[in-house]
């Protein structure tokens, strides 16, 4: 079993829909971050979380420590929002610094 | 504040041909990662490295690869002998600090070809 999860795996919703992708982990993290690549793109960092939750524009990132869930939400959807979306952790303690994936959720936004 | 700089963006080699990946990070920034990304896989760790010394390589392949993060100039990721298996998307992510709660910051990638 991965450590992190995500799901869905694809999910295709029509401009303007609410959108939530959801990420389990399995380990204990000092610190999860979300990010989003587009197709042949590079990667951009959109969150990193500890606690809590964060906003920037119509993307909203939550974090329950205890149940070791995060979920990603988009809202008022728009087709460019059409990407890979990743959820990643550190693993917190000592020994290996560099983030543990998700398989990444495929977002298409339709017009 | 340039972001963290990869070249090439793209690498076409033949098999059993040397790659050399540079990796530049954000300025202030002297904690480097590098991740692959194979087709149609996720996202794994290779190696942590720090200015002149390698932190974390846990996730390197055992032969072939190497990397460097010389006091001076970029980091460098080489993969000797290319295989077809290799090609792939190289990213390296470059922080202020290696700790906890340090954001990292992801370059445009390197797609190596091997053909």
């Amino acid at each position: 079993k991965n450590e992190v999860e995500q799901s869905p795996q694809n999910l295709t919703a029509q401009e303007g829909e609410f959108i939530t992708i959801n990420c389990s982990y399995s380990v204990g993290i000092s610190a999860l971050h979300w990010l989003q690549q587009h197709p042949g793109g590079g990667i951009v960092s959109l969150f990193m979380l500890s606690s809590g939750k964060k906003k920037h524009g119509r993307l909203i990132a939550t974090i329950n420590i205890q149940e070791k869930h995060s979920s990603l939400h988009i809202t008022a959807s728009h087709p460019r929002d059409s990407a890979v979306y990743i959820c990643a952790v550190r693993k917190a303690g000592g020994g290996a610094d560099g983030l543990t994936f998700g398989k990444g959720t495929h977002l298409i936004i339709q017009p | 504040n340039a972001g963290v700089m990869q070249n090439p963006r793209h690498l076409v080699r033949r098999r059993g041909q040397e790659a050399r990946l540079r990796c530049s990070p954000m300025k202030g920034h002297s904690h480097v990662y590098w991740y692959r990304q194979l087709p149609e896989e996720g996202l794994k760790f290779m190696v942590y490295l720090q200015k002149e010394n390698i932190i974390d390589e846990s996730g390197m392949p055992k032969e072939r690869f190497s990397a460097e993060f010389p006091k001076e100039g970029p980091s460098i990721l080489r993969i000797q002998q290319v295989v077809r298996g290799d090609s792939a998307a190289y990213f390296c992510a470059s922080s202020p600090a290696g700790r906890s709660y340090n954001e990292q910051f992801f370059g445009p990638g390197t797609r190596l070809t091997v053909l």
